[in-house]
């Protein structure tokens, strides 16, 4: 069965330093997504993504925050400048022609 | 914008008993609303859906029902088993937009 990979799963890193997160999405999908959760907390929407531009981001996906289909199958987000409230878990989603949102296992960003 | 409330937060059934876990939302264009299950250190997975034109809709043990009018929404488990012990998600996308609003999600707990 087709699934959402990313990498890595853990990714510590300093404050101030930038990281990128990486995914692929299920191969046929068009409509890419992340998503972030906070330890404890709901999961909430940062950027969409489709036809190689952003569809709709949130207000938490500031300047600090861009996200990049650079090949055929990889999908990033990256933090320019982490701050210690950018520590949550990071989900990609894909979606093809329908509604359905799948979601990867997550990487757990820890920013010291 | 969408809001969507989830209760209870914790729930514990004993096995083979069923379990409901209700939603409301607050968006009248919201038209699709999945429910994500979460396994500890893992992703959502989608375990169901329904779309606003349907009332209810079933999966073997699990169902869900949609009140339009009164924008709430269920998700029912029947004969529990030790495996749906995880943390459910309900959540909403407006006609209009493809992200997902989720709940604050509940933490479901089967009893031996």
């Amino acid at each position: 069965e087709p699934e959402v990979t990313q990498t890595p799963s853990h990714q510590v890193t300093q404050m101030g330093q930038e990281v990128i997160l990486r995914c692929v999405p299920i191969s046929n999908h068009l409509y890419f997504y992340w998503y972030r959760q906070i330890l404890g907390q709901k999961v909430e929407f940062l950027v969409s993504f489709y036809n190689n531009e952003i569809s709709e981001k949130s207000e938490i996906f500031d300047d600090q925050f861009s996200v990049e289909r650079p090949d055929g199958s990889n999908f990033t987000l990256k933090i320019r400048s982490t701050k210690l409230e950018d520590s949550a878990m990071y989900f990609c989603a894909s979606r093809g022609q329908g509604y359905e949102q799948y979601f990867g296992p997550g990487t757990r960003l820890t920013v010291t | 914008g969408e809001n969507v409330e989830q209760h209870p937060s914790t729930l514990s059934v004993q096995e083979g008993d069923s379990a409901v876990i209700k939603c409301t939302y607050s968006d009248s264009a919201s038209n699709y609303f999945p429910w994500y299950k979460q396994e500890l250190g893992k992703g959502p997975q989608l375990i169901i859906d329904i779309r606003s034109n349907v009332g209810e809709k079933k999966d073997q043990r699990i169902a869900v029902t949609l009140n339009k009018t009164a924008k709430h929404f269920s998700l029912h488990i029947t004969e529990t088993q030790p495996e749906d012990s995880a943390v459910y998600f309900c959540a909403a996308s407006p006609s209009w937009d493809d992200k997902i609003i989720f709940g604050k999600g509940t933490r479901l707990h089967i009893l031996p």
